[in-house]
C-alpha cells in the first residue's frame, strides 16, 4: 500500500540554523500538507500546497519557513532561522484532491529538536 | 468551522466493542466527518468518513445521527494495538480552502488486558 515518506526521522540542531524536512507524497497525490505537533499538544496545520503554489497556511506559517517542492517526488518545508519553539513533531500529508471529500494521508513524521 | 467535542479518554477491555463518541452539534450539511487516530507520536492515521450514512471498513464503523449532531465510532473487536488517541474532525469546505484538518485534543483510548 502506498505510503507517505519522511526523511530525517529524526534531526537535532542548533538555534538559527537552517533545516530542510524532507517528504515524498504518494505518487498519484496531487495535494501536499505540512503538519507539526509540539509536545503534548495538538496537531497543527502549517500549510498547504498545490500547483507549485501555496494554497492556504496557517498563522504560524511565517516568513521563517517556506515550502517547496523541487523535483516530481519531493516536497520540503525549510525552516530558515530554527527557534527554540520549532521543536515539534512535523508530519507531511498528501491527498489525490482537496476539500472534504479527500482523505490525507499522514507520514511518520520528523522529530525536530532545536538547541 | 464544526466545532467537536469528545470525552478526554476511555478504556476499553480487549476484545470488546470500543464505542468513542463524538458530538458536532454546530455541523453544517455539507461537512463530513473524519475520525483519525494517532498511536504514541507517529502520523495521524485515517480510519473512516462519513457525511449522513453509516460507514463501514475493515478497520471501523462509523455511525451518524439523523440530526447529524454526533456521530459513534465503533472499533469492534478491539486489541491492545488500537490504544491511541482518537480524532473526530469535521472538514472546513468554505470557499478556497483545501480542507485542512482541525485536530481537537481527541480521545485517549486505553485497551485494556
Amino acid at each position: 500500500e502506498p505510503e507517505v515518506t519522511q526523511t530525517p526521522s529524526h534531526q537535532v540542531t542548533q538555534m538559527g540554523q537552517e533545516v530542510i524536512l524532507r517528504c515524498v507524497p504518494i505518487s498519484n497525490h496531487l495535494y501536499f500538507y505540512w503538519y507539526r505537533q509540539i509536545l503534548g499538544q495538538k496537531v497543527e496545520f502549517l500549510v498547504s500546497f498545490y500547483n507549485n503554489e501555496i494554497s492556504e497556511k496557517s498563522e504560524i506559517f511565517d516568513d521563517q519557513f517556506s515550502v517547496e517542492r523541487p523535483d516530481g517526488s519531493n516536497f520540503t518545508l525549510k525552516i530558515r532561522s530554527t527557534k527554540l519553539e520549532d521543536s515539534a513533531m512535523y508530519f507531511c500529508a498528501s491527498s489525490v484532491s482537496s476539500g472534504r471529500r479527500e482523505t490525507q494521508y499522514f507520514g511518520p513524521g520528523t522529530r525536530l529538536l532545536v538547541l | 468551522d464544526a466545532k467537536t467535542t469528545q470525552p478526554t479518554s476511555m478504556d476499553c477491555a480487549e476484545g470488546r466493542a470500543a464505542n468513542l463518541p463524538c458530538n458536532h452539534s454546530t455541523i453544517s450539511g455539507n461537512e463530513y466527518v473524519y475520525w483519525y487516530r494517532q498511536i504514541h507520536s507517529q502520523g495521524p492515521q485515517y480510519i473512516i468518513h462519513g457525511l449522513k450514512n453509516n460507514e463501514t471498513n475493515e478497520m471501523a464503523s462509523l455511525i451518524i445521527t439523523e440530526d447529524r449532531k454526533s456521530s459513534t465510532l465503533i472499533l469492534p473487536h478491539a486489541t491492545l494495538r488500537d490504544t491511541a488517541v482518537y480524532y473526530c474532525i469535521v472538514r472546513v469546505g468554505h470557499g478556497g480552502s483545501q480542507g485542512n484538518l482541525i485536530f481537537g485534543k481527541g480521545t485517549k483510548l486505553s485497551v485494556k488486558p
